[in-house]
């Protein structure tokens, strides 16, 4: 399995400009995670599917964000209009509760990398 | 306060030193402990969980869960350059994951 699949990798763009990040989950998992890391806030869960329905987006810090599971195999993140205080790393996550009692083994993608200038 | 809570580091010790990583928490409802690891500018990937109280141990590393302390630790025994990387704990109850800001462990040769 190629594991949780996330683009682009790195994304450099100006405040204003619309960004979507992109992720396909590990097939069969029916959770997915949407996190974003910072160095002073540390790793924060933003939202999460099951079974492509969103469960829980109080992460989710302001109506310019927005995510989207229109499948079992892909999501999207968008940031509209995006601001420099949005950079960070985000990262997407699956997992699969017929695995375990709770969605607790979460396979983490690589990250995408976003700089807002 | 936040929900959990983990000293940052960072924190260097020579190879075979034995490492120990906490975490307290704030929640009682949390049933779930987890310990991820993550190398630099990759995703962080489970290293260890529990459920409940308890120890639990693999190899090299044991977790222990302390409900009524709502504390938490890792154990790195004989430690190798290859465990340099960045520890998170976390803690979950009903699919919601909560990380703790990680510490930043280096194991210099």
């Amino acid at each position: 399995d190629a594991g949780v699949i996330q683009s682009p990798r790195h994304e450099v763009t100006e405040m204003g400009q619309e960004v979507t990040l992109r992720c396909k989950p590990i097939s069969g998992h029916d959770y997915l995670f949407w996190y974003r890391q910072t160095m002073m806030r540390g790793l924060e869960l933003l939202i999460y599917f099951n079974n492509n329905v969103p469960i829980d987006d109080s992460g989710m810090p302001e109506d310019r964000f927005s995510a989207k599971m229109p499948n079992a195999s892909f999501s999207t993140l968008k940031i509209q209009p995006s601001e420099p205080r949005d950079s960070a790393v985000y990262f997407c996550a699956s997992s699969s509760l017929a695995r375990t009692r709770d969605a607790h083994e979460q396979f983490f993608g690589p990250g995408t990398r976003l700089t807002v200038l | 306060q936040k929900e959990v809570e983990q000293d940052p580091g960072p924190l260097s010790v020579p190879e075979g030193a034995i490492v120990s990583l906490n975490c307290t928490y704030s929640n009682s409802a949390f049933q779930y402990f987890m310990w991820y690891r993550q190398y630099s500018r990759k995703g962080p990937e489970l290293l260890m969980y529990t459920y409940s109280s308890g120890n639990k141990e693999d190899g090299r590393f044991t977790a222990q869960v302390d409900k009524s302390s709502k504390y938490i630790s890792l154990f790195i025994r004989d430690s190798q350059p290859s465990d340099s990387a960045t520890y998170l704990c976390a803690m979950s109850v009903n699919n919601d994951m909560r990380f703790g800001a990680g510490t930043r462990l280096t194991v210099k040769p």
